[in-house]
């Protein structure tokens, strides 16, 4: 099983570009995280998807943040336009979908916004 | 609100040496999970042990023990024997579901 799989694992671009984080959680996961780590707010959630179906976004900061689950191997984080705000480590995790169950974290990617 | 609080931002000990970290959490729930979360400095988190709130028995795993008082809504770490390896962030989480409530996490330094 090679886990949660993350890319880029690190990406430095300018303020205003757009920026795509890529996420192939674990085959059999019907559940899907896009978390957001930094130091001052430590570690948010972003958007929750079940079945490929996002059910909460509620942790989106605004606009420029998109999530996408295409099909159950895949799914993306878009930031458009960047800003030096957005720089941190997104994570993405799979889950089985039962409560007290593992999430299981990919390795990050690292954002710097400049 | 509900809450996770980690009131050691630091800590270290020497190899081989005992050490616990608190967690306190505030819900008004009574069926909940709770987590501790390792995070080495690679950055990928990864589950130390869980504890099911229903549950009066401590949960173990080889090194590393909870003590879980419910009704005092407490929920420590302990680790035994601390290796090397055992250096990173211990981040503390409950939940009912998908959503975790996370503590802000605490710095383990072992020293050698």
């Amino acid at each position: 099983d090679a886990g949660v799989i993350q890319s880029p694992r690190h990406e430095v671009t300018e303020m205003g570009q757009e920026v795509t984080l890529r996420c192939k959680p674990i085959s059999g996961h019907n559940s899907l995280f896009w978390y957001r780590q930094t130091m001052m707010r430590g570690l948010e959630l972003l958007i929750y998807f079940n079945n490929n179906v996002p059910i909460d976004d509620s942790g989106m900061p605004e606009d420029r943040f998109s999530a996408k689950m295409p099909n159950a191997s895949f799914s993306t984080l878009k930031i458009q336009p960047s800003e030096p705000r957005d720089s941190a480590v997104y994570f993405c995790a799979g889950w089985m979908g039962v409560p007290g169950n593992t999430i299981y974290f990919g390795e990050g990617s690292w954002l710097t916004v400049v | 609100a509900q809450t996770v609080t980690q009131s050691q931002p630091e800590m270290s000990v020497q190899e081989a040496e005992t050490v616990t970290l608190s967690c306190t959490y505030d819900t008004s729930e009574s069926n909940y999970y709770l987590f501790w979360y390792k995070q080495p400095p690679s950055r990928q988190m990864i589950l130390v042990i869980r504890q099911e709130a229903y549950k009066q028995q401590n949960a173990t795993e080889n090194r590393f023990s909870v003590n879980f008082q419910k009704a005092a809504k407490s929920f420590s770490l302990k680790i035994s024997d601390s290796q090397l390896g055992d250096t990173a962030m211990y981040f503390c989480a409950f939940g009912q579901s998908y959503q975790l409530i996370w503590g802000a996490g605490t710095k383990l330094i072992i020293k050698p």
